[in-house]
């Protein structure tokens, strides 16, 4: 499998412009998180679903965030419009079972916004 | 509502010796799973150990290993014979075993540096 798959690795942007976030979770697994990380507020939950349906999202910071999951194979992030203090990096990570059988969370390499 | 506690935000050990990194947490539940993530430079969100509450039995893989006090809420990372690729961001974390699917609760992390 090849894991967690988030797009773009890297993305610089300037202040007001939209940015989408795309993640493809490892199939068979049905939750999918999308988390934030920066250094003052460490990694913080945004949002999850759990069969493609969203169950909690009461860590978007503001209304200009928005995630879908349209289906069970791909998820987006959504800023708009985007400001300077957006500025982190975005994982997204699939619960599920893994090779050795266990269940456990499979993160994605990140998504590292920079917002001029 | 669950809390992670890592009280110690640096470490440092000399290559090939042990290191003893703490967690705690505060829970009122009686099953959950607690993990182990390391993040290296590169930033990836590593798992390096998995344990579940109900077995008794300390986990362990390879050169790591918990020391898992169920009765004092404790979960501590043990690295023997520390390596220079061990060198990264470790984060502790705790999920609930009930309702399914729910997101990870995550420390703020302990950095570990290795010295040749």
């Amino acid at each position: 499998d090849a894991g967690v798959i988030q797009s773009p690795r890297h993305e610089v942007t300037e202040m007001g412009q939209e940015v989408t976030l795309r993640c493809k979770p490892i199939s068979g697994h049905n939750s999918l998180f999308w988390y934030r990380q920066t250094m003052m507020r460490g990694l913080e939950l945004l949002i999850y679903f759990n069969n493609n349906v969203p169950i909690d999202d009461s860590g978007m910071p503001e209304d200009r965030f928005s995630a879908k999951m349209p289906n069970a194979s791909f998820s987006t992030l959504k800023i708009q419009p985007s400001e300077p203090r957006d500025s982190a990096v975005y994982f997204c990570a699939s619960w599920g079972r893994a090779s050795t059988g266990a269940n456990v969370l499979t993160f994605g390499a990140g998504s590292r916004l920079t917002v001029l | 509502a669950q809390t992670v506690t890592q009280s110690q935000p640096e470490m440092s050990v000399q290559e090939a010796e042990t290191v003893t990194l703490s967690c705690t947490y505060d829970t009122s539940e009686s099953d959950y799973y607690l993990f182990w993530y390391k993040q290296p430079p590169s930033r990836q969100m590593i798992l390096v150990i998995r344990q579940e509450a109900y077995k008794q039995q300390n986990a362990t893989e390879n050169r790591f290993s918990v020391n898992f006090q169920k009765a004092a809420k404790s979960f501590s990372l043990k690295i023997s014979d520390s390596q220079l690729g061990d060198a990264a961001m470790y984060f502790c974390a705790y999920r609930s075993a009930w309702p399914g699917n729910t997101p990870l609760v995550f420390g703020k992390g302990t950095r570990l540096s290795v010295i040749a």
